[in-house]
């Protein structure tokens, strides 16, 4: 079982939608939790970071952290077709710098 | 401004042959990674160092070397051990510790074996 599970997808919404994308993970000592943007042959690029439990909203994003669960989310609101691009969850535990990925979820916002 | 400058962009490798790709960054990090991403697979850790002169292998190192002899840099051999190298390759950094603890990452570059 990996440490962190994503849905691939490729998920596709109509503009304007908003977008639930998941990652779940085994590990209860991760408490550190960031999500990722990543264009095709790009470099990911760094969208949300979250400490330990609750909801972090920046602009038309929000990630949601609920430990319990060992589930997290992210929300992008009034999606645009610039969003298309795969989008990876990542974390880690706390004093130690080693990240666990998500194999990402690819998303297409169609105009 | 701050970044990770990996180079080249693109690179092409034949048969036996060692290549080399660079990673730099002045963002004044202790951390720095290479990831390995192939389509459908994720990010998978090659190898990282978490300060100068020390690095440690991760889940594929094999057919990979690396040194870090100054902070800001850290670069990637991919030997012709290497069986299968063409892939996107990624470096990364993080300052860590409690207060900054993501991770950043430079644009990647494209290996070929030709």
């Amino acid at each position: 079982q990996k440490e962190v599970e994503q849905d691939p997808g490729p998920l596709s919404v109509p503009e304007g939608a908003i977008v639930s994308l998941n990652c779940t993970y085994s590990n209860s000592a991760f408490q550190y939790f960031m999500w990722y943007r990543q264009y095709s042959r790009k470099g990911p690029e760094l969208l949300m970071y979250t400490y330990s439990s609750g909801n972090k909203e920046d602009g038309r994003f929000t990630a949601q952290v609920d430990k319990s669960s060992k589930y997290i989310s992210l929300f992008i609101r009034d999606s645009q077709p610039s969003d298309s691009a795969t989008y990876l969850c990542a974390m880690r535990v706390y004093n130690f710098n080693k990240f666990y990925f998500g194999s990402g979820t690819k998303l297409n916002v169609k105009p | 401004d701050g970044g990770i400058t990996q180079s080249p962009k693109y690179l092409f490798r034949k048969e036996g042959q060692n290549v080399t790709l660079s990673c730099e960054q002045n963002l004044n990090h202790d951390a720095m990674y290479w990831y390995r991403q192939d389509p459908g697979q994720g990010l998978r850790l090659i190898y990282y160092s978490q300060i100068v002169n020390d690095f440690q292998k991760g889940d594929i190192a094999e057919g990979y070397s690396v040194s870090r002899e100054k902070k800001e840099s850290f670069p990637l051999t991919v030997t012709s051990a290497q069986k299968n190298p063409t892939a996107f390759y990624l470096c990364a950094s993080t300052a860590g510790g409690a207060l900054r603890f993501e991770a950043f990452f430079g644009q990647g570059t494209r290996l070929t074996v030709v």
